[in-house]
């Protein structure tokens, strides 16, 4: 059974393009969570989705971020207009659907880098 | 917010010996969960403890929470070269699919 897959892995975007994340959850999870992690710092909630509805966007910016999780293939988390304080590690986990507060299952991240 | 705060922010010990980490939060939780992060690399999920559990062990593991004074402890007993990595406390509320993460808890084992 794979674990939660992220691609890409590292991702170099210049001021003002467009960085795409995806994330495809573990095999039977529906439930998807987007976190971002700072140099030396812990994790912190972005967005909770299920298919094809955002749950919980609470700690997503107001301007240039969105994130989707379609009915077929994996979560986006789309950020318009990059500036170098979106330089980050994103992380995306994923939970089986009955117990969606307790374990949350993570892919190895996204790396984006913005000169 | 109910975060997580580890302590010490850093920790270097010689391998085989004992390593305990703590773990203190604000409000009202769920469950406490501990995670392992390697340098570079994604968060691995090592252990889960409910609100009404006093103690937890997995392998080397084990967890101790204390609601009353809102703490928990990973100790990582006869550590190994390999256990080199942060850990993070991430705490889940009644009721909240959101986990609040510390800043974590840099374990250096020297072989």
């Amino acid at each position: 059974n794979a674990g939660v897959m992220q691609n890409p892995r590292h991702l170099v975007r210049r001021r003002g393009q467009e960085a795409r994340l995806r994330c495809s959850p573990m095999k039977g999870h529906s439930h998807v969570y987007w976190y971002r992690q700072l140099p030396e710092e812990g994790l912190k909630f972005m967005v909770y989705l299920q298919k094809e509805n955002i749950i919980d966007e609470s700690g997503m910016p107001k301007e240039r971020f969105s994130a989707e999780f379609p009915k077929e293939g994996p979560s986006i988390l789309r950020i318009q207009q990059v500036v170098r304080g979106d330089s980050a590690a994103y992380f995306c986990a994923s939970s089986p659907p009955l117990v969606a507060e307790e374990t949350q299952y993570f892919g190895p991240g996204t790396r984006l880098l913005v000169l | 917010s109910q975060q997580g705060e580890e302590d010490p922010q850093a920790l270097s010990i010689q391998e085989g010996e004992n390593a305990t980490m703590n773990c203190s939060y604000k409000t009202s939780i769920n469950n406490l969960q501990w995670y392992r992060q390697n340098s570079g690399r994604g968060l691995v999920h090592l252990i889960l403890i409910r609100s009404n559990e006093r103690e937890k062990h997995s392998g080397r593991l084990r967890v101790t929470l204390d609601t009353s004074k809102k703490s928990s402890s990973l100790l990582i007993t006869a550590s190994r070269a390999a256990d080199t990595a942060s850990y993070f406390c991430a705490t889940g509320g009644a009721g909240s699919y959101q986990l609040t993460f510390g800043k974590g808890t840099k374990l250096s084992v020297i072989p």
